[in-house]
Formats: structure tokens, C-alpha cells, sequence
């Protein structure tokens, strides 16, 4: 597609459950970010790729995300062990020679 | 470190008056950007409009302007001839260095456009 493409698009799951979600960006794009936007706030860094190694994944917030990109195109945002302050929308854009374009997001409501 | 503050959770506009929409920011970085990015209600990020530490000149993209205070560390966007397509979250952010590397986003502004 002509976008960043992100599913599911709606995803509810119950605490401890296994999740992931999917990234397929812009195609060409080297870069890759993941973010995380909570209700009320603005979007948080979680991780970024260049290719298909972690440039930087100083944002992922405890070891129970983990975030892969195998083949430098589509990536998977991983969270084992659900909680209920893992809630929120799940940003992913990515990056050519210039700006950043944003898929819609993945909003994760965990029970 | 590096942050953004937005201090108005929303703001209110006539159509086709013009607005300004806070951000103030606060690095140790010599070289940064800063962003505008608007969000309607589908959620995605919507790039606005861009600044580099070092550019002289205030940014311009059509309607959108950046007023950038460097002394003053702020950037506010001003949004002339309002549309009802406007009303959305706007989001100030910033980069490490003058590129589009890992943003830090402000809370946000939301923004209501009436006839």
C-alpha cells in the first residue's frame, strides 16, 4: 500500500496473554520506529530500526516487549505477559530520506 | 534529556481566524529540530511542519507557520485562515539533532474549529 500499515487495528486481550503487533511500512523505508500513546498523552519512543537491527530500544519499557524486523521490512512489536498499564495505541512509522509518516496505530486494551 | 511542554489542553477558534498554539521546549543539545504534527480522530501522525536549530528563518508550509524563539526556547505554531478541518490533537516535538531521528512529543492541544 501507499502507507505504513498496521494491524490488527483494534486488539483486546486479557491480562498475561501474548501479543503481537504488526508493522508493514512504506515500502524502501530503512527506518523504522515503534511508539506508544496512552489516553491524554503524546506518543512515547519505544524503539527504533535501521534495517533490520535495533538502532536504539532505550524506549521499551521493561523486558517483557521485545520488537523484531527479520527481513529490514515488516516489523512485529511483541509483549509477553499482558498488563492492564500496557493499554494504549501502538504507533509505528517509518522513514525514507525525509520526514516520518505514521501508520493509523494498533490500540491494545488488556483486560 | 530533552522535553516538550504544551501548556493549552485545547483551544477554541472561529472559522477562518487565525491561531497559536503553544510549545516550549528544553535541550542541551546545539543542534535539534522541532516538529508539528496534527492528529484527527483516525489517529495517525500528520506532519505539519519543521525547524532546524540553525535555520534562521522562521518555517512556513501554506497556512502553517512556526514561530521559532530560539532564546526563548519556543515554537509555536500558528495556523492562519482556521478551517473546520483543523480541529484535531496537535503534537509539538523534537530530535536530537537537526534530522528526523527518535522524536520527543509533547502532550498535545486539541483544537476546535466552529463555523
Amino acid at each position: 500500500g501507499a502507507g505504513v500499515s498496521q494491524t490488527p487495528s483494534n486488539k483486546v486481550t486479557e491480562k498475561g496473554k501474548y501479543v503481537e503487533l504488526r508493522c508493514d511500512p512504506i515500502s524502501g523505508h530503512t527506518a523504522l520506529y515503534w511508539y506508544r500513546q496512552s489516553l491524554g498523552q503524546g506518543p512515547e519512543f519505544l524503539i527504533y530500526f535501521q534495517g533490520t537491527g535495533a538502532a536504539d530500544d532505550s524506549g521499551l519499557p521493561n523486558d517483557r516487549f521485545f520488537a523484531v524486523r527479520p527481513e529490514g521490512s515488516v516489523s512485529t512489536l511483541k509483549i509477553q505477559r499482558t498488563e492492564r498499564g500496557d493499554s494504549a495505541v501502538y504507533l509505528c512509522a517509518s522513514k525514507g530520506t525525509g520526514e516520518l509518516f505514521f501508520g493509523e496505530g494498533s490500540r491494545l486494551t488488556v483486560l | 534529556a530533552q522535553k516538550i511542554t504544551q501548556t493549552q489542553p485545547g483551544m477554541f477558534v472561529q472559522e477562518k481566524e487565525a491561531v497559536t498554539l503553544d510549545c516550549t521546549y528544553d535541550t542541551s543539545d546545539q543542534s535539534y529540530g522541532l516538529f508539528w504534527y496534527k492528529q484527527p480522530s483516525s489517529g495517525e501522525m500528520i506532519f505539519l511542519i519543521y525547524q532546524g536549530s540553525y535555520d534562521e528563518q522562521n518555517a512556513t508550509e501554506g497556512r502553517y507557520s512556526l514561530n521559532f524563539q530560539k532564546a526563548r526556547k519556543s515554537a509555536n505554531l500558528v495556523i492562519s485562515a482556521s478551517q473546520l478541518g483543523d480541529s484535531a490533537m496537535y503534537f509539538c516535538a523534537m530530535s536530537p539533532d537537526s534530522g528526523y531521528s527518535t522524536l520527543t512529543f509533547g502532550k498535545g492541544t486539541m483544537l476546535l474549529v466552529s463555523p
